[in-house]
């Protein structure tokens, strides 16, 4: 079983400031990865997949770069309504898919 | 845009079994492939299995392997997911998804299914 880690656990950010979120998994999932935003209370929502292809309707402050096994989400002129929880899923190794544990971004 | 609609929160007692219901409303499965993913209190999300409801065909996570079942039903556009031998760790919030299959795009609202004596 691929093992996901995300840090750091918790970033602080400004609106209006960039944040840089890293993923990391435990053996190549080549770019057979995924990004995923959860609110308080919310489902998760699909942010980005194949590393670094937008789903529909996420705006494009949101870039995912990387490969093999080390991975970011960034995050750019961060607006309110981006603060939440962010996990990284891979797919390339299954079953079981995988996901991070989370990076909370919350206002600084 | 297809919506997915799940059953209402349960509360269980250890040992019991849950089914979970997820309807797709305002459309239907097409060939997507239906997953089903779990978050316990402050833990990340556990992918438990899927279905391909136009093939039936399924996959499951090892872990959960002798525990759960997960079925379609194309002609209600509702797919389920049941879980036997309920135990206290199995108290978290289930989400279905639809998707390719390998990442999940649209989720359900979620299900809090709480196991306690």
């Amino acid at each position: 079983e691929i093992v996901m880690t995300q840090s750091p656990a918790t970033l602080s950010v400004s609106p209006g400031e960039r944040a840089t979120l890293s993923c990391r998994a435990s053996q190549s999932v080549i770019t057979n990865l995924a990004w995923y935003q959860q609110k308080p209370g919310q489902s998760p929502r699909l942010l980005i997949y194949a590393t670094s292809t937008r789903a529909t309707g996420v705006p494009p402050r949101f870039s995912g770069s990387g490969s093999g096994t080390d991975f970011t989400l960034t995050i750019s002129d961060l607006q309110s309504e981006d603060f939440a929880v962010y996990y990284c899923q891979q797919y390339h190794n299954w079953p079981p898919f995988t996901f991070g544990p989370g990076t909370t971004v919350d206002i600084k | 845009q297809v919506q997915l609609v799940q059953s209402g929160a349960e509360v269980k007692k250890p040992g019991s079994s849950v089914k979970v219901s997820c309807k797709a409303s305002g459309g239907s499965f097409n060939n997507f492939e239906i997953t089903w993913v779990r978050q316990a209190p402050g833990q990340r999300l556990e992918w438990m299995g899927g279905i391909i409801p136009i093939f039936g065909t399924t996959k499951y996570a090892q872990e959960f392997q002798d525990r759960v079942t997960i079925t379609a039903d194309e002609s209600t556009n509702t797919a389920y997911m049941d879980l036997s031998n309920l135990r206290s760790e199995d108290t978290a919030v289930y989400y279905c998804a639809r998707g390719t299959g390998w990442y999940f795009e649209n989720w359900g609202q979620g299900t809090l299914i709480t196991v306690s004596s």
